[in-house]
């Protein structure tokens, strides 16, 4: 299985870019690299999934290098509702998708 | 549309007792998943159905859990005998399989299950 390595935390200002990297050396071949968000009293959110290079959404970028060893979420102008847990989780099968721990995010006006 | 429900949103049991949790899939999902969440963690898998066939249990912590989805649609996590350890967030999530987002599920709010 696959580990990640991401920030505890990070801290920010309303309208500035984010970006989390996460860090996962022993990605295996078929392993995808899926990011989630969670608020307090929710279940997570699908953001942004990856294999390689970039990807794009309405919500955000992740940008992956060739040797795929780690991968960053690009948050493009936070605002206060971004405050978050942030979960990178890195497989192939849902029962190695581990989220660990995450990113708490906290964005301040 | 509507979203993954699950119900109760709250449950406490005394210790010993069976539980039945109960997830509401979005309609069409032919994937149901149920995880795990301690306070202070990220969710743990716990099992995962495509339509009735649970295709993978082996996250199920003993077996005192046992999920089921009959008709592939509707899913229960069922707890016997009720442990202090087993309380927790239990999420369900249901996934569409687009085979280009396959990782993509679509959670519930949870149920909060307070064992005492």
């Amino acid at each position: 299985l696959a580990k990640t390595t991401q920030p505890i935390s990070m801290d920010s200002y309303e309208g500035q870019e984010v970006n989390i990297t996460c860090s996962h050396n022993n990605i295996a071949t078929n392993d995808y690299i899926t990011w989630y968000q969670q608020f307090p009293s929710q279940g997570p959110r699908f953001i942004i999934q990856g294999y390689k290079t970039k990807v794009t959404n309405e919500v955000a970028s992740l940008f992956i290098p060739a040797d795929r060893k780690s991968s960053t979420l690009s948050l493009p102008r936070v605002s206060l509702s971004d405050t978050a847990v942030y979960y990178c989780l890195v497989g192939a099968g849902y029962s190695t998708l581990t989220f660990g721990k995450g990113t708490m995010l906290l964005v301040s006006p | 549309g509507a979203g993954v429900s699950q119900s109760p949103r709250y449950k406490v049991a005394k210790r010993g007792q069976d539980v039945a949790l109960r997830c509401d899939p979005i309609s069409g999902h032919v994937s149901l998943f149920w995880y795990q969440q301690a306070l202070g963690q990220g969710p743990e898998f716990l099992t995962y159905f495509q339509n009735e066939a649970q295709l993978d249990k082996s996250g199920l912590p003993s077996d005192r859990f046992f999920a089921e989805r009959p008709e592939g649609s509707v899913s229960t996590l069922k707890i016997q005998r009720t442990q202090q350890e087993d309380s927790a967030v239990y999420l369900c999530a249901s996934s569409p399989n687009k085979r280009e987002l396959i990782y993509e599920q679509y959670f519930g709010p949870g149920t909060r299950l307070t064992v005492t």
